[in-house]
């Protein structure tokens, strides 16, 4: 086990409807990572907060934002929720010295959002 | 740009023979290379990293992958698999300098008794 804990586990919403999914970072972790993983696809990367600023982003649309707290924990907010966003939503924690630091990230069991 | 192949989408293989699983990279920079294991229902496993040191890496689970620069690959190995080592495993790259980790397609491993 990573210690990385996300929830919901399985979330059903209609199309146009918003949506929040929670991240509890690895104990002593600074940084919270978000990615999409698509079915029968690789993960991509949505953004990363570091110290509760975001610190890069993917190639997702602003209706994809975020928040990190100052315990470190994050929550994924997705507004306006389109079809194309059904899939497993992992965050990964790691302790990272900012700038890209090569550190290792440690992932959650991920939360399957299905848009209906 | 930053990118990573993995050169096969599914592998099969008898148990007790060896596993290759092969990726190949592209990255203007120094990069670390990663390779993570994702069974059912389950979050992503780090199985090994390459991070400038030695150019073989030692993982878990009996897992070792070579750093070939001059090829642009880490393929992933084992020399003889068991029933558990079915799973999605994933090439990973992180260009220096960047935070993100940027993930193959996933190659599925079946072992067969």
């Amino acid at each position: 086990e990573t210690g990385v804990t996300q929830s919901p586990t399985h979330l059903i919403k209609t199309r146009g409807q918003q949506v929040t999914l929670r991240c509890s970072s690895q104990s002593g972790h600074n940084t919270v990572s978000w990615y999409q993983q698509a079915l029968g696809q690789g993960p991509q990367f949505i953004f990363q907060y570091y110290r509760e600023e975001e610190n890069g982003r993917g190639n997702f649309p602003p209706r994809f934002s975020g928040l990190q707290f100052p315990n470190y924990s994050s929550e994924l907010n997705v507004n306006a929720l389109e079809l194309d966003d059904s899939a497993l939503y992992l965050c990964a924690s790691s302790l990272d010295g900012g700038g890209g630091a090569k550190n290792i990230q440690y992932f959650g069991a991920g939360t399957r959002l299905s848009v209906l | 740009a930053q990118s990573v192949t993995q050169l096969d989408s599914h592998v099969s293989v008898s148990e007790g023979t060896p596993v290759l699983l092969r990726c190949n990279y592209s990255s203007s920079y120094s990069p670390s290379l990663f390779w993570y294991v994702q069974h059912p229902n389950k979050g992503l496993q780090l199985l090994l990293k390459y991070t400038s040191a030695a150019t073989l890496v030692k993982g878990i689970n009996g897992f070792e992958a070579e750093f070939k620069k001059s090829e642009t690959s880490f393929h992933l190995t084992k020399p003889s698999a068991h029933m558990s080592d079915a799973a999605e495993y994933f090439c990973v790259v992180k260009p220096g300098g960047y935070n993100k980790l940027i993930f193959g397609a996933g190659t599925r491993l079946a072992v067969h008794p």
